[in-house]
């Protein structure tokens, strides 16, 4: 049964800094792998979707990279604003739908 | 953009009642889930719903919960008889081919709440 874990749980940097998110699973055996923001009380915002055949993928300040074989991935924002404060989950597709984890709660200061 | 829709946005219920959550997903995507997130816990996975039928579900999808696309445009999740461990953000989501390698596309959620 496919687990994902999120560390760390709550983050909080100073705008401008660049931060790393980490996400792990437990079964390599997945299809994708998609990152989403939640803000408060609100619904699911998808960031990026990386296929298990992908290494990394990009968009604006965000990169995504996979590494199906030690079943880990990493959400790199650079140059973090305020605005970026939210809740980062991320979700792993295989042979069964998304399997989420709990997510990092992100606060970026002024 | 297109996006999921969802109404209503909160709910307030009486343990018992039932309750009907309505979804418009995208508007040509061809599969419908649901999700559930109990407050500080994780978003899981309850139902996924193609060419009208139940294509896969959850433990957690037992007797109480139905779905059903009752015209062209719209997914709806049924509670029969609400629980008090039934107070959840209820998400839809729809994607275009199914969910293996695809990006779903997530509705705004409805808050229920079950006193």
């Amino acid at each position: 049964k496919q687990e994902v874990t999120q560390i760390p749980a709550a983050l909080s940097v100073p705008e401008g800094e660049n931060l790393v998110l980490n996400c792990s699973f437990t079964d390599s055996a997945i299809y994708n792998l998609q990152w989403f923001r939640q803000d408060p009380g609100k619904g699911l915002t998808s960031l990026l979707l990386i296929q298990s055949s992908q290494r990394e993928q990009t968009s604006g300040r965000l990169n995504a990279s996979l590494d199906k074989s030690s079943g880990r991935s990493t959400l790199y924002i650079a140059a973090s604003q305020p605005g970026d404060s939210a809740t980062y989950l991320c979700a792993a597709s295989g042979n069964t739908p998304l399997v989420f984890g709990k997510g990092t709660r992100l606060s970026v200061i002024a | 953009e297109p996006e999921v829709t969802q109404t209503p946005s909160h709910q307030v219920t009486q343990m018992g009642q039932e309750v009907i959550l309505r979804c418009v997903p995208i508007s040509n995507h061809l599969y419908f889930y649901w999700y559930r997130q109990i407050l500080g816990q994780k978003v899981e996975f309850l139902v996924s719903f193609y060419n009208n039928e139940i294509s896969e579900k959850s433990e957690i999808f037992d007797d109480q919960f139905s779905v059903e696309r009752p015209d062209g445009s719209n997914f709806t999740l049924k509670i029969r008889s609400t629980k008090l461990e039934d107070s959840a953000m209820y998400f839809c989501a729809s994607s275009a081919q199914g969910a293996k390698g695809e990006t779903q596309y997530f509705g705004p959620g409805t808050r229920l709440l079950v006193l």
